[in-house]
C-alpha cells in the first residue's frame, strides 16, 4: 500500500527566500512520485514527476525535487520564492501496477510575504 | 490542445437527490480518474476508467458510480446525496494511467 505524509500544513516564507516543502512516502513497490500545485478555485497543475530516471527532477516555475530512497523522501524546493508561488502544494504517489490511482498527501499551503 | 473539461462548474442539490457530473479528457487520453476534495479528508481517489472499464476503485460507498464512453468522456453519478458529499470533484486524464495526470478545474457540489 502507498501513503504520503507532508510535513507542515502551512509554510510561510519571505519573497526571495528558499522554499522547502517536505514529502515522505511509503510504497511497497518502486513508486512514481508527483508534486502538484493548486491555486484557488482551480484544479491541480503538475509541477514535476519522478518515474525512476534521474533522482533530481526539475519542474516548471523553477521548482525541483530530489528523490531519496534511503529517506523515502521527495522534498520540493525553489531557490527564490515569488509572490505568485503562494498556493497549496500536494505530493502524490502511485504504484506502477495501480494505473491512474494517485494517493495524495494532505497538502501544504505556501504563503509568501513581501 | 484543449485541457480537461468538467461540467458543470457549480451545482447545488438537496439531500436525497442524485447528481451526474461530466468530464471530457484531453484528446487521445484513455484513462480518466475521479477524486473528491474536502477540507477534512483532503484529496481522495474515487475510481479510474480505462477503455470504458473501471480499472481501480477507492473506498467510497456504492452511491458513487461512474462510467466511460467510447470517446473516453466520463460521467460520475452520486445517488441519495448526503450533506457530507459536499466537495470539489476533480477529474483527471492521462494517456495510459501511469503517465502524469492532467486535472480539470473541478465541479463544486454543495448539498443543502
Amino acid at each position: 500500500a502507498q501513503s504520503v505524509t507532508q510535513l507542515g500544513s502551512h509554510v510561510s516564507v519571505s519573497e526571495g527566500a528558499l522554499v522547502l516543502l517536505r514529502c515522505n512516502y511509503s510504497s511497497s513497490v518502486p513508486p512514481y512520485l508527483f508534486w502538484y500545485v493548486q491555486y484557488p478555485n482551480q484544479g491541480l497543475q503538475l509541477l514535476l514527476k519522478y518515474t525512476s530516471a534521474a533522482t533530481l527532477v526539475k519542474g516548471i516555475n523553477g521548482f525541483e525535487a530530489e528523490f531519496k530512497k534511503s529517506e523515502t523522501s521527495f522534498h520540493l524546493t525553489k531557490p527564490s520564492a515569488h509572490m505568485s508561488d503562494a498556493a497549496e502544494y500536494f505530493c502524490a504517489v502511485s504504484a506502477g501496477n495501480q494505473g491512474g490511482k494517485l494517493i495524495f498527501g494532505q497538502g501544504t499551503e505556501l504563503s509568501v510575504k513581501p | 490542445k484543449a485541457g480537461v473539461t468538467q461540467t458543470p462548474r457549480y451545482l447545488i442539490k438537496t439531500r436525497g437527490q442524485q447528481v451526474t457530473l461530466s468530464c471530457s479528457p484531453i484528446s487521445g487520453h484513455r484513462s480518466v480518474s475521479w477524486y473528491q476534495q474536502t477540507p477534512g479528508q483532503g484529496l481522495q481517489f474515487l475510481f479510474e476508467y480505462f477503455s470504458e472499464t473501471q480499472r481501480n476503485k477507492g473506498n467510497f460507498p456504492g452511491r458513487f458510480s461512474g462510467r466511460q464512453f467510447s470517446n473516453s468522456r466520463s460521467e460520475m453519478n452520486v445517488s441519495t446525496l448526503e450533506l457530507g458529499d459536499s466537495a470539489l470533484y476533480l477529474c483527471a486524464s492521462s494517456l495510459e494511467g501511469t503517465q502524469p495526470q492532467h486535472f480539470g478545474d473541478g465541479t463544486r457540489l454543495s448539498i443543502l
